[in-house]
């Protein structure tokens, strides 16, 4: 029940881009990104919903594969203040208000 | 809008001692969620509720853990006896629900049992 989520950590300079995974075994009702800062609560990015969606804000994007079995991150031209755990939370077609979080992914954006 | 509110932020207790975490969720918000993050653990899902009902605590760990939520503007995480490996932090969220609502998350409270 517990999405895969990869990799487990990425350094990045300024400027670089990063991609975030998140698989699930079956077909998922919804998928939702957080970010957290150290230290702090997971603050909510973005959800998809619809196979095939892309979503995106600024320069931080997601997208939802056709089979709504995999989701990815996208992060551009990396800012300092991207830095933190990044973690996806899906529901499930059979309970779609029971969230549960992938293990997280540690982003450093370093100067 | 005040947020997800929980209260202590800290707590330190020793072992065996009797711990109570509060949270008030956002007014109008009918999901209630408790989770708790460790290193190990990452967010674990303890329990859910809809409407001030539990829905769903397969995730509560034991039977020292309960969660009540009298009204739609309070629950509790109560773990009676505490141990050591209850350290962690707790996040209680809210939601609209139907799955296509973000979960707001509370500060979270930090838990240390000794």
């Amino acid at each position: 029940q517990q999405p895969v989520q990869s990799p487990q950590a990425v350094i990045l300079r300024e400027g670089e881009d990063a991609v975030i995974n998140c698989s699930s075994s079956k077909a998922l009702y919804s998928v939702h990104w957080y970010r957290q800062k150290h230290g702090e609560a997971p603050v909510f990015l973005m959800i998809l919903l619809k196979g095939g969606e892309q979503k995106g804000h600024d320069k931080i994007s997601a997208s939802f594969n056709e089979k709504k079995q995999q989701s990815s991150l996208y992060l551009t031209a990396s800012q300092l203040s991207y830095s933190g755990t990044y973690f996806c939370g899906t529901a499930s077609m059979g309970n779609f208000n029971k969230f549960y979080f992938g293990s997280g992914t540690k982003l450093n954006v370093k100067p | 809008d005040a947020g997800v509110i929980q209260s202590p932020r800290h707590e330190v207790t020793e072992m065996g001692q009797e711990v109570t975490l509060r949270c008030k969720p956002i007014s109008g918000h009918d999901y209630l969620f408790w989770y708790r993050q460790t290193m190990m653990r990452g967010l674990e899902l303890l329990i859910y509720f809809n409407n001030n009902v539990p829905i769903d605590d397969s995730g509560m760990p034991e039977d020292r853990f309960s969660a009540k939520m009298p009204n739609a503007s309070f629950s509790t995480l109560k773990i009676q006896p505490s141990e050591p490996r209850d350290s962690a932090v707790y996040f209680c969220a809210s939601s609209l629900g139907q799955g296509s609502s973000p979960l707001h998350f509370g500060n979270g409270t930090r838990l240390t049992v000794t």
